[in-house]
């Protein structure tokens, strides 16, 4: 595979379930990201992992909890999320954190609808 | 308070012609700006991008145009395709965070009618 890869593509939960969504790439890249994109809002950053170290951590609410295991895979825990929450979640990578050009990967994204 | 706009939700544009989509920001310490698309059920996939020290970056039928006073960017696609048709986000960062922090606007709808 190459790339960014996203699991699942979709998912449907209820607001008192535990869910993961996971994230893989096959690029090399040091820096890993988690965006969230709404119906007619912007991308939003939600977290940054660095070398395996979050960096940034743009106020998301806790039932949102990211785990970085490795370079290569990134996950994102989800417990009693709220119907607002449903979304498409994207994963992004990027050669490294630290430097201001150069361009995001993107994997498909995982659409998430919250019963 | 969005700092990076894309005014037009939406373009219908007929094969063969330009399609200009538009692109406005208000922080004046941007100096690096992307733009992407996004096919339904895709990621987005990086198009084209522009350094504040240039007002133009061409690769083959994209152009992007930049205007540091007015704070506004353009791509124009000649000639348009339909398979152009997307949505496409343009991004915004500053040299000043030192970081991949991009600043992504709500995207435009192109559709490049046959």
């Amino acid at each position: 595979e190459t790339g960014v890869t996203q699991t699942p593509r979709h998912l449907v939960m209820g607001m008192t379930n535990k869910k993961s969504l996971k994230c893989e790439q096959h690029l090399g890249h040091n820096a890993m990201y988690w965006y969230k994109q709404s119906a007619k809002k912007p991308l939003e950053l939600m977290f940054v992992y660095s070398l395996e170290e979050r960096v940034e951590n743009n106020s998301v609410p806790s039932r949102f909890s990211p785990e970085c295991p490795n370079s290569s895979h990134l996950f994102l825990h989800l417990h009693t999320l709220q119907p607002e929450d449903s979304a498409l979640y994207l994963c992004a990578s990027s050669q490294d954190y630290l430097g201001n050009t150069g361009e995001l990967f993107f994997g498909e994204g995982s659409r998430l609808t919250v019963l | 308070d969005q700092q990076v706009k894309q005014n037009s939700p939406s373009l219908s544009v007929q094969e063969g012609r330009i399609s200009i989509l538009n692109c406005d920001y208000t922080n004046s310490m941007f100096d690096y700006f992307l733009w992407y698309k996004k096919y339904p059920a895709e990621g987005p996939t990086f198009l084209i991008s522009i350094s504040s020290i240039k007002d133009k970056n061409e690769d083959g039928r994209f152009t992007v145009f930049l205007n540091k006073s007015a704070k506004h960017l353009s791509l124009h696609i000649v000639p348009s395709q339909p398979g152009d048709s997307a949505v496409y986000f343009c991004a915004a960062s500053s040299s000043t965070s030192g970081t991949y922090k991009y600043i992504f606007g709500t995207g435009t709808r192109l559709k490049v009618l046959a």
